[in-house]
């Protein structure tokens, strides 16, 4: 695709609820990034794929969250037992090289979750 | 953690006018990049400085670094209207191409 794709744009969800949001990254980019943004604050990084494996998944805040990119394109990040403290806005962005490189990264336009 | 800081949180200035935004951050990294977000959404890369560069210019964008003090600041010159937009320094921490740390941002208004 032009860009980079998550859907979807909204979610509202009640706590203690499951949810999955996708993430389609540019055709070709092999490095896939998840980040959460809350209001007022930057984005803070969750995990780090190259290709299908997970490189780094040390930003994940515990293990309610999980995150899979089974073809090295697509991925899914995974939340168990939603909590109100989740509401945030869930951002994907891919690159077209990672870890070693100065690349740039490109955003898609984030799922903006609220767990009610 | 944050690693960078934004300065000033604000700005508010008049289109036609420049204006300045600063970052700092605390470790040692390979490049720092700027980047745009309009609407609390997707984030637009705008500009990335290697550390061993001091000065790099994009458009209406000049980008400098100073790494003795670990800082740098974006200037857009001729302010727009439409640069009205959250500004984010990034940086990946010393040993790390991929891992951007973010700071909280600079809310940008440019009133017509």
């Amino acid at each position: 695709g032009a860009g980079v794709s998550q859907t979807p744009s909204n979610k509202v969800t009640e706590k203690g609820k499951y949810v999955e949001l996708r993430c389609d990254p540019i055709s070709g980019h092999t490095a896939l990034y998840w980040y959460r943004q809350s209001l007022g604050q930057g984005p803070e990084f969750l995990i780090y794929f190259q290709g299908t494996g997970a490189a780094d998944d040390s930003g994940l805040p515990n293990d309610r969250f999980f995150a899979v990119r089974p073809e090295g394109s697509v991925s899914t990040l995974k939340i168990q037992r939603t909590e109100r403290g989740d509401s945030a806005v869930y951002l994907c962005a891919s690159s077209q090289l990672g870890g070693g490189t100065d690349t740039e990264a490109f955003f898609g336009q984030g799922t903006r979750l609220t767990v009610v | 953690s944050q690693q960078g800081e934004e300065d000033p949180q604000a700005l508010s200035i008049q289109e036609g006018e420049n204006a300045t935004m600063n970052c700092s951050y605390k470790t040692s990294i390979n490049n720092l990049q700027w980047y745009r977000q309009n609407s609390g959404r997707g984030l637009v890369h705008l500009i990335l400085i290697r550390s061993n560069e001091r000065e790099k210019h994009s458009g209406r964008l000049r980008v400098t670094l100073d790494t003795s003090k670990k800082s740098s600041s974006l200037l857009i010159t001729a302010s727009r209207a439409a640069d009205t937009a959250s500004y984010f320094c990034a940086t990946p921490p010393g040993g790390s191409n991929y891992k951007l740390t973010f700071g909280k941002g600079t809310l940008l208004t440019v009133n017509p």
